[in-house]
């Protein structure tokens, strides 16, 4: 079945590490999506690629970092200088204008 | 720049009940227009679209209505069930900003009660 896998689900982080979430989608789309959300909010991009070996940065991309090295992968690394990490992150692809998201399940980071 | 606005939750309803949550939006040019759903724990998933002005999309019983005129996009369910529960996001997505990212809005929660 074609989707969008985001592992861990579940993620620790103590205080000045890195930790990378990965993103991993078999639907052959061009275009994939970091967002963030947090209790109450709408969700927020971080960054975003449409092509392999390119990616923008979205409106909180700071204290974020992320390769498109693949296709099917856009891993997101939270790095250290990112001061208020715990949150739910959500990866998602799309083909073009006008259709459908795919999202993945999710992965929830919790400082420690 | 492009924004969403949705009415706040939560909103608690009784079973059988009429739901309509509102969604008005600000854009340039002609964005495409979407209803997704959260269940606990999960990620989303798309629960229709409309892609011009007039359209409406529907599926599992909602209905929205691409409305350029007032700029909206209420989602409206004629008889909810205690399965409706879950968090419900209006989102438009405009090529000219950003790659055609999604803009969201922060979200509606909706109860059903038996």
């Amino acid at each position: 079945d074609g989707g969008i896998t985001q592992s861990p689900k579940y993620l620790f982080r103590k205080e000045g590490q890195n930790v990378t979430l990965s993103c991993e989608q078999n639907l052959n789309h061009d275009a994939m999506y970091w967002y963030r959300q947090d209790p109450g909010q709408g969700l927020r991009l971080i960054y975003y690629s449409q092509i392999v070996n390119d990616f923008q940065k979205g409106d909180i991309a700071e204290g974020y970092s992320v390769s498109r090295e693949k296709k099917e992968s856009f891993p997101l690394t939270v790095t250290s200088a990112q001061k208020n990490p715990t949150a739910f992150y959500l990866c998602a692809s799309l083909t073009g204008r006008g259709t459908e998201a795919f999202f993945g399940q999710g992965t929830r980071l919790t400082v420690v | 720049g492009d924004s969403v606005t949705q009415m706040e939750g939560p909103v608690t309803l009784s079973e059988e009940a009429f739901l309509t949550i509102n969604c008005t939006y600000t854009a340039t040019g002609y964005p495409s227009l979407f209803w997704y759903v959260q269940y606990p724990g999960e990620g989303l998933q798309l629960l229709l679209k409309a892609t011009k002005a007039d359209d409406k999309g529907s599926n599992k019983g909602f209905e929205a209505t691409y409305r350029k005129e007032t700029t909206s996009f209420h989602l409206e369910k004629g008889s909810v069930q205690v399965s409706d529960s879950a968090v419900y996001f209006c989102a438009l997505q405009s090529l000219y900003n950003q790659g055609g990212k999604l803009i969201f809005g922060q979200g509606t929660e909706l109860s059903v009660k038996p």
